[in-house]
């Protein structure tokens, strides 16, 4: 069975300083990924994701994320935060489907990202 | 485009009421879902849906119901509240269940007293 584990239910980091929200896998075939922000009393909005290709996504508001299939890990980088980043962010992972699976989103738990002044 | 239109946003009920959460979307999406997301455990399956007519359990699919008449809505029934299932509740669609990334509503908060 497939899961999601993102380390740390809390990041805070300084206005300007590198964002690091940590994001590890387990799925028995290559999955796709994925990295959602959650603003306050929103819904989900999508900000990357991995099917194929290129193992470096870039998405939107200059966040990217890294494939590193030897370490299962999907790792969501900005290079400077913004106090605007502040949200929950969620990784999730999918399968790809047949087989009897039907692909669905599996999430971990959400890391919630405070930016500091 | 509205893309996923939840309604209502806000609800309470009473322990043993029922009630239907509406979700609607005009993407032409043939795969919904819902979710559930309470502090701490992330967003869990409920129920999904890959074409009108066929549903299918998610994770914690018990006390709930859905059913899939038509390729725009997908709502979900809650026939006897307990406060357990107070929670937010999230509606889902996508082109494709696997790679295509998902549409979120703006979702339901549901306190069951």
């Amino acid at each position: 069975a497939q899961s999601v584990t993102q380390l740390g239910s809390h990041v805070s980091v300084s206005e300007g300083a590198l964002v690091l929200l940590r994001c590890n896998y387990s799925s028995s075939v290559p999955p796709y990924l994925f990295w959602y922000v959650q603003y306050p009393n929103q819904g989900l909005q999508l900000l990357l994701k991995y099917t194929t290709g290129a193992t470096l996504v870039k998405g939107i508001n200059g966040f990217e994320a890294e494939f590193k299939k030897s370490e299962t890990s999907f790792h969501l980088t900005k290079p400077s935060a913004h106090m605007s980043d502040a949200a929950e962010y969620f990784c999730a992972v999918s399968d790809r489907g047949g087989g009897g699976s039907q692909g669905n989103l599996i999430f971990g738990k959400g890391t919630k990202l405070s930016v500091k002044p | 485009n509205a893309g996923v239109t939840q309604t209502p946003k806000f609800q309470v009920l009473k322990t043993g009421q029922s009630m239907t959460l509406q979700c609607a979307q005009d993407m032409n999406h043939e795969y919904m879902s819902w979710y559930r997301q309470d502090p701490g455990m992330g967003l869990r399956l409920i129920h999904y849906s890959v074409g009108a007519g066929i549903t299918d359990q998610g994770e914690v699919p018990n006390g709930y119901n859905v059913s899939r008449s038509t390729t725009e809505d997908f709502p979900l029934r809650l026939l006897s509240a307990a406060p357990s299932q107070t929670s937010v509740y999230f509606c889902a669609s996508s082109y494709s269940f696997s790679n295509y990334g998902y549409t979120f509503g703006s979702g339901t908060r549901l306190t069951v007293v």
